[in-house]
This record gives structure tokens, C-alpha cells and sequence, in this order.
């Protein structure tokens, strides 16, 4: 079955530390990777994509992710972490097949002081 | 201008009774789509239609029933409330193309707690 994992539930930062927050999928074919970011009581909203080319993309906000084909990952990265950083973050992923999203659990980020 | 916008904001309810929730979308996109978000935060993708065609219709109970009245309106009625249909509720638009893979553009969501 196809499937995506984001396998911290939370991750914790201290303010200015480098971030990472991994995602791993296993869907056939060549797919097409997202971030999405949820802060408290609103909608999801569109970070960063994959589709082709360089494995390093980048986004809003200053994140970017890498995309690792041969491990089947598409880790979220940021240099520097905010404490306006805390939120939850999703990863979704779009197998070649169809257009539905598979989506992952979310990892909520706390950036600390 | 919001470009993804649902009302209400907040629904309670009691069980039994039924609810609409709208959504439209002045993004110009084609496909739109009904996410259920629980009390763990799992996105669970519900209903999408592209052009008012259905094309996703995930394993939802028949008391939810979507309607797409013309590109930009995609509402969600839900007859006889559970308790376990409390939740978040989204609405997400996007451009769905061959070959292409756009974003999805998410509104604010709607709080929907059945008593």
C-alpha cells in the first residue's frame, strides 16, 4: 500500500538552531512531493514542491527540502529556526498515477526561546 | 481577498440534526476538494470535484452528500449528526491538469462540534 511517513510526532528546537523534519513515502512510480504548514486554528498552507529537477527546493519562509530518491525522502530544512516557526507541519505526497494526495500524520515543530 | 473561504467558521450542533458548511474559491481553479482533519490532526481526504464532475469519493458515510453548484462552490451537507462526526472540516481548491501537479489552497476550516 502506498504510504507516507513523517515519523517524529514532535520536533524541538532551540531559536537559531538548523531544523529538519523528515518525511519518507513509498509510492510507486515517480512522485510529486509537498510541505504544507498548519498554525494553530487555520487552514494548511503551501510551503515548498518537487516535481523534477534539483533535489533541493525551496520555499516560503526560507525553508527548503531535499529530496533523496534512492532513500525515498523528502526531508523539511531550515537553517535557522524562528520561534513564529512553531507549527504542524504535513507532508503529502502525489504517486504519477492518479492525482489524489497521500498524506502524512503531521509533526508539530516547537521552536523555543 | 480571501481566496478560499468557508462559512460557518463554527458549527454546533446537535445529533440528528443536519448541517450544510459552503465553500467557495475566486482563485479560478477547477478541482475542489472536502478534507475531515480529526482531534489527532489526520487529514483525510473526503470528496473532489473537478468541473463539478465527482472524482474522489472516499470511504465516507452516505450522510455526506457534496454538491458542486458551478466551479467556484463546492458545499457539504451532512444529514443526521453523529458525535464522531465532530471534527475540522477543509475545503481546498487547485488547478488539476495532465501531467502537471499543482498546489491545493486550503480554507480556513470549519469547527464542527456535535453534542
Amino acid at each position: 500500500a502506498q504510504s507516507v511517513a513523517q515519523p517524529e510526532d514532535q520536533v524541538n528546537v532551540a531559536e537559531g538552531n538548523p531544523l529538519t523534519v523528515k518525511c519518507t513515502y513509498s509510492v510507486s512510480g515517480n512522485p510529486y512531493l509537498f510541505w504544507y504548514v498548519q498554525y494553530p486554528n487555520r487552514g494548511l498552507q503551501f510551503l515548498l514542491k518537487y516535481i523534477t529537477g534539483d533535489n533541493l527546493v525551496k520555499g516560503s519562509y526560507g525553508f527548503e527540502a531535499e529530496f533523496n530518491k534512492s532513500q525515498t525522502s523528502f526531508h523539511l530544512k531550515k537553517p535557522s529556526a524562528l520561534v513564529s516557526d512553531s507549527a504542524l507541519y504535513f507532508c503529502a505526497v502525489r504517486p504519477d498515477s492518479n492525482y489524489q494526495l497521500i498524506w502524512g500524520a503531521g509533526t508539530k515543530l516547537i521552536i523555543k526561546p | 481577498d480571501t481566496a478560499v473561504s468557508q462559512t460557518p467558521k463554527y458549527l454546533v450542533t446537535q445529533m440528528g440534526n443536519d448541517k450544510s458548511i459552503k465553500c467557495e474559491q475566486n482563485l479560478g481553479h477547477d478541482t475542489m476538494y472536502w478534507y475531515k482533519q480529526d482531534s489527532k490532526k489526520f487529514l483525510k481526504i473526503m470528496f473532489s470535484y473537478n468541473n463539478k464532475e465527482l472524482i474522489i469519493n472516499e470511504t465516507v458515510p452516505n450522510r455526506f452528500s457534496p454538491k458542486s453548484p458551478d466551479k467556484a462552490h463546492l458545499n457539504l451537507h451532512i444529514n443526521s449528526l453523529e458525535l464522531g462526526d465532530s471534527a475540522v472540516y477543509f475545503c481546498a481548491s487547485s488547478w488539476r491538469t495532465s501531467g502537471v501537479s499543482y498546489e491545493q489552497y486550503f480554507g480556513p476550516g470549519t469547527r464542527l462540534t456535535v453534542t
